[in-house]
C-alpha cells in the first residue's frame, strides 16, 4: 500500500506570499494518477491539479503542480484570502486498485 | 454538468448496517468512463476511501473495510449505494459520494452519519 505524507501539517502565511506545498510517497507512484485538492470547511473537495501538474477546469494559474516518483509539490504562486484552506494529494495505484490521501495541510493566514 | 447527491438516514444505532444512496444527475452511470465511488471523513480528519464500483457492478474496497463494505449499483435508477455493517462509533463520518476516473472531478455535497445509540 502507498503511503502519501504531505508535509508541512501546517502553513501560515500572509495574502501575497507564495505557498509550497509537499506530497511524498513510500513508492514511486505514476505521474498520470496523482492529484490535488482544496477542501475549505462544511465543503467537498475541489479538484485543483490532475496528471501531477494539469489544472482542472476554472482553476486559477496561480495554481501550479509539478514533481514525479515520489516527490510531488503543490505551487500557489500568490495567495488569495479565498485560497486559505486544507489541501490534500492523493493517488490513485492499479496494482492493488484504490485511492490513498496524504493527510493534508491546511494553509492559514499568518 | 454532473451532479452527485447523497442521501440515508443520518443517524444509526451500533452494531447495525448503515446505507446511503447516490443519486447522479447529468451523466448516465452506464455510459461508463468512470468508476462511482465513497469517501469518508471522519470530523476533523483527512479523506478515507471506502470503495468504488463500475457500471459493470466491478467493485473495488479498501483492505482496511473490505469486510464491512457492499457496494451496488442500479443504472436504471442512476443511483450507487454503500452498505456498511457492524457499524460503531468509528464510523461517524461525513460520508462523500464521488465519479472518479484517476482523480474525483465531482462529489457530492457528503453527509454526515453519527453511529449513536
Amino acid at each position: 500500500e502507498i503511503v502519501l505524507t504531505q508535509s508541512p501539517g501546517t502553513l501560515s502565511l500572509s495574502p501575497g506570499e507564495r505557498a509550497t506545498l509537499s506530497c511524498r510517497a513510500s513508492q514511486s507512484v505514476s505521474s498520470s494518477y496523482l492529484a490535488w485538492y482544496q477542501q475549505k470547511p462544511g465543503q467537498a473537495p475541489r479538484l485543483l491539479i490532475y496528471g501531477a501538474s494539469s489544472r482542472a477546469t476554472g482553476i486559477p494559474d496561480r495554481f501550479s503542480g509539478s514533481g514525479s516518483g515520489t516527490d510531488f509539490t503543490l505551487t500557489i504562486s500568490r495567495l488569495e484570502p479565498e485560497d486559505f484552506a486544507v489541501y490534500y494529494c492523493q493517488q490513485y495505484g492499479s496494482s492493488p486498485p484504490g485511492l490513498t490521501f496524504g493527510g493534508g495541510t491546511k494553509v492559514e493566514i499568518k | 454538468q454532473v451532479q452527485l447527491q447523497e442521501s440515508g438516514p443520518g443517524l444509526v444505532k451500533p452494531s447495525q448496517t448503515m446505507s446511503l444512496t447516490c443519486t447522479v444527475s447529468g451523466g448516465s452511470i452506464s455510459s461508463g468512463g468512470y468508476y462511482w465511488s465513497w469517501i469518508r471523513q471522519h470530523p476533523g480528519k483527512g479523506l478515507e476511501w471506502i470503495g468504488y464500483i463500475y457500471y459493470s457492478g466491478s467493485t473495488y474496497y479498501n483492505p482496511s473495510l473490505k469486510s464491512r463494505v457492499t457496494i451496488s449499483v442500479d443504472t436504471s435508477k442512476n443511483q450507487f449505494s454503500l452498505k456498511l455493517s457492524s457499524v460503531t462509533a468509528a464510523d461517524t463520518a461525513v460520508y462523500y459520494c464521488a465519479r472518479f476516473d484517476g482523480f474525483v472531478d465531482y462529489w457530492g455535497q457528503g453527509t454526515l452519519v453519527t453511529v449513536s445509540s
